[in-house]
């Protein structure tokens, strides 16, 4: 069966500092990956999607960035973290955006 | 470009009155829609979605959607709400071309009282 991984659970970070969260999916090839950012009022905001190794769709211009090195795995990134970037992420994946599994999801607090 | 629409941030009813639940989308390319539902301190589960066929979709614990091509619509309603009800809903549309991009509304939260 497909299992989805993301870590960590939970980070508290100081403006400045670099950010890398890891997602994995395991049980299946190829998938779709992405990466929201959850927050009261604003539902989940697609941050960015990739269909394949090296292949990276930006969705909102910002701190932050992505990159999928390998098929199953899929990491998000910030040289300098902001008080903004704090928020609730979650990674999913898709075959065929017919269904999509989420991870557990980090809530991420910038101090 | 995409977008989903949902108007209600937040729906108050009585337990076992009925609800529906608005999502609009606007999409240059053909998409599936999905309404995924994420209780309390919970992650997000699917509730439903339409792919093809039936424009009308049923879930297992009495919620439908019906899709609706001329509005653009694909609300969601439930004839008697119980408690346990009690969530914040997301409508979702993925697109059928090669960019599997899938993007959500701001959620709707219902919000069942005794």
């Amino acid at each position: 069966s497909q299992t989805i991984h993301q870590w960590p659970a939970t980070l508290v970070q100081p403006v400045g500092s670099p950010l890398s969260l890891e997602c994995t999916v395991e049980g299946t090839s190829n998938p779709n990956l992405y990466w929201y950012r959850q927050a009261a009022g604003r539902g989940l905001q697609l941050l960015f999607y990739s269909v394949g190794i090296g292949q990276i769709s930006s969705e909102v211009p910002q701190n932050l960035s992505a990159s999928r090195p390998q098929d199953r795995q899929f990491i998000l990134s910030s040289k300098k973290l902001l008080l903004s970037d704090s928020g609730f992420y979650l990674c999913a994946w898709t075959i065929e955006v017919t269904e999509a599994f989420f991870g557990q999801g980090t809530r991420l607090t910038v101090v | 470009a995409q977008s989903v629409t949902q108007l209600d941030s937040q729906v108050p009813v009585f337990e076992e009155a009925p609800v529906e639940l608005r999502c609009n989308y606007s999409s240059s390319v053909s998409v599936y829609l999905f309404w995924y539902v994420q209780y309390p301190n919970q992650g997000l589960q699917l509730l439903l979605k339409y792919l093809s066929g039936s424009t009308l979709v049923e879930s297992i614990n009495g919620f439908e959607a019906e899709f609706n091509k001329s509005q653009t619509s694909f609300h969601l309603r439930k004839p008697s709400v119980h408690i346990s009800d009690t969530a914040e809903y997301f409508c979702a549309v993925g697109s059928m071309d090669s960019s599997y991009k899938l993007i959500f509304g701001s959620g709707t939260r219902l919000l069942v009282r005794p």
